[in-house]
């Protein structure tokens, strides 16, 4: 159990598009997911806490008119980009928490490759 | 506040030799600590998590690691490297129910 999808696995846009990459929980229910960016040969950052019914939850410097998180359901989040340019070329890494007991794990899913040309 | 931090950006190991990934963390309360492996182009896979309990952790695919709050390591060992251990790690800390802090990562490079 505990798995995590993301659709697209990959992506390639021209630059001025926007882009929506969609996260499911599969197999649970999810009230927090957390959306991260990884550059190549580089750790993950954490871009956002996505909150279900809520608005989501931003780290310093992410800008969220740019990166809109919509958490519409227990079991999906999505991240779109909008107006990409090349600079938002990127590994988007999603997570989904899970919460058994006092316990909160999180659970990733495997990536989605971002090419904005 | 909480980080961590990998002392090598690279280990080289032969197939067969000891693996030893060093991580040190810092918290301000109790921390859970993991360690994920990721390969190329892929997502993470947990290897293994301290909560708490033992101090000794033992993970999937032989490796383990020791939680030693004197010496706020976490370091990732495992006895006998394999050609297809080669990959990314990673060691996370969480204090609380905080978000997770990611270190920098240690690319393990395994020879024939």
């Amino acid at each position: 159990g505990a798995v995590v999808s993301q659709h697209p696995s990959w992506v390639i846009c021209k630059s001025g598009t926007s882009v929506k990459i969609e996260c499911r929980s599969l197999d649970f229910q999810a009230t927090t997911m957390f959306w991260y960016r990884q550059f190549p040969k580089q750790s993950l950052m954490l871009m956002a806490t996505s909150n279900e019914g809520s608005k989501a939850t931003y780290e310093q410097g992410v800008e969220k008119d740019k990166f809109l998180i919509n958490h519409a359901s227990l079991t999906l989040s999505t991240l779109t980009v909008t107006s990409a340019h090349p600079e938002d070329s990127s590994f988007y890494i999603c997570s989904a928490s899970r919460t058994s007991g006092s316990t909160h794990e999180q659970f990733f899913g495997p990536g989605t490759r971002l090419t904005v040309l | 506040a909480q980080s961590v931090t990998q002392l090598d950006s690279h280990v080289s190991v032969s197939e067969g030799t000891p693996v030893l990934l060093r991580c040190n963390y810092s918290s301000s309360y109790s921390p859970s600590l993991f360690w994920y492996v990721q390969h190329p182009n892929k997502g993470l896979q947990l290897l293994l998590k301290y909560t708490s309990a033992a101090t000794l952790v033992k993970g999937i695919n032989g490796f383990e690691a020791e939680f030693k709050k004197s010496e706020t390591s976490f370091h990732l060992t495992k006895p006998s490297a394999h050609m297809s251990d080669a990959a990314e790690y990673f060691c996370v800390v969480q204090s609380g129910y905080s978000t997770l802090t990611f270190g920098k990562g240690t690319m393990l490079l395994v020879s024939p």
